[in-house]
């Protein structure tokens, strides 16, 4: 069982770009999450889905946007990278919004 | 949100319990306590999850008091692998919005040592 995967693992991004990162999960959750994490910090949602079809701005969606048109799949987007979105990106689904969360291995991402 | 305070980072042996202390004075009726590991280069896990009094699984205890005010993560006779970030989270969702949202502190950093 895979559970939640990402990809890429790593990325070096130039400024200005564009990025899609992806996280596919086969739990068949309801819900999942984009979180960043920096050094020294913890986690914080950049945003959110509770079911297929929906998705909701966290605590840090400026920048990113997002996608769930079935419910194994969970984009994430940069539309244009800056170096201050540096950092290391978490998916995460589970079964509903209040259930335990399962996380991805995560993407560090470096934007230069 | 509620608002979680715990040590930044807490020393072990081998062999001892551990027992990581989370303040959370502003816990509403309806938020439940949840802790999370996070070991270096990975996502978090589930490790416990209460409301009141004390639960225990293969892992870990979570000790919570009447006033819910707090509660103590114990680890039992830890290891070296046991070293890692514990995050203490209280609400009821992990998304935003009117819900309760579980948020990631900075967590408590556990060394143990030989």
């Amino acid at each position: 069982i895979a559970g939640i995967t990402q990809a890429p693992t790593s990325q070096i991004l130039a400024a200005g770009r564009r990025m899609t990162l992806r996280c596919t999960q086969d739990m068949r959750h309801n819900a999942m999450y984009w979180y960043r994490q920096d050094l020294g910090l913890g986690l914080r949602l950049i945003h959110y889905s509770n079911t297929a079809g929906t998705t909701g701005k966290g605590e840090v969606p400026d920048g990113y946007s997002v996608s769930r048109a079935n419910t194994d799949d969970f984009p994430l987007t940069l539309a244009s990278a800056v170096p201050s979105q540096t950092s290391v990106y978490f998916c995460a689904s589970s079964v509903n919004r209040d259930t335990e969360a399962f996380f991805g291995q995560g993407t560090r991402l470096t934007v230069v | 949100l509620a608002k979680t305070t715990q040590p930044i980072s807490m020393d072990s042996y081998e062999g001892q319990e551990v027992n990581i202390t989370c303040s959370h004075n502003n816990i509403a009726t309806n938020d439940y306590i949840t802790w999370y590991q996070q070991f270096p280069s990975q996502g978090p896990r589930f490790i416990i999850q209460g409301y009141k009094t004390k639960v225990t699984n293969e892992v870990a205890s979570l000790f919570i008091p009447a006033d819910r005010k707090s509660s103590t993560l114990s680890l039992p006779r830890v290891s070296l692998s046991d070293t890692a970030v514990y995050y203490c989270l209280v609400g009821n969702s992990f998304s935003s919005g009117s819900a309760r949202q579980l948020t990631f502190g900075s967590g408590t950093q556990l060394t143990v040592l030989p």
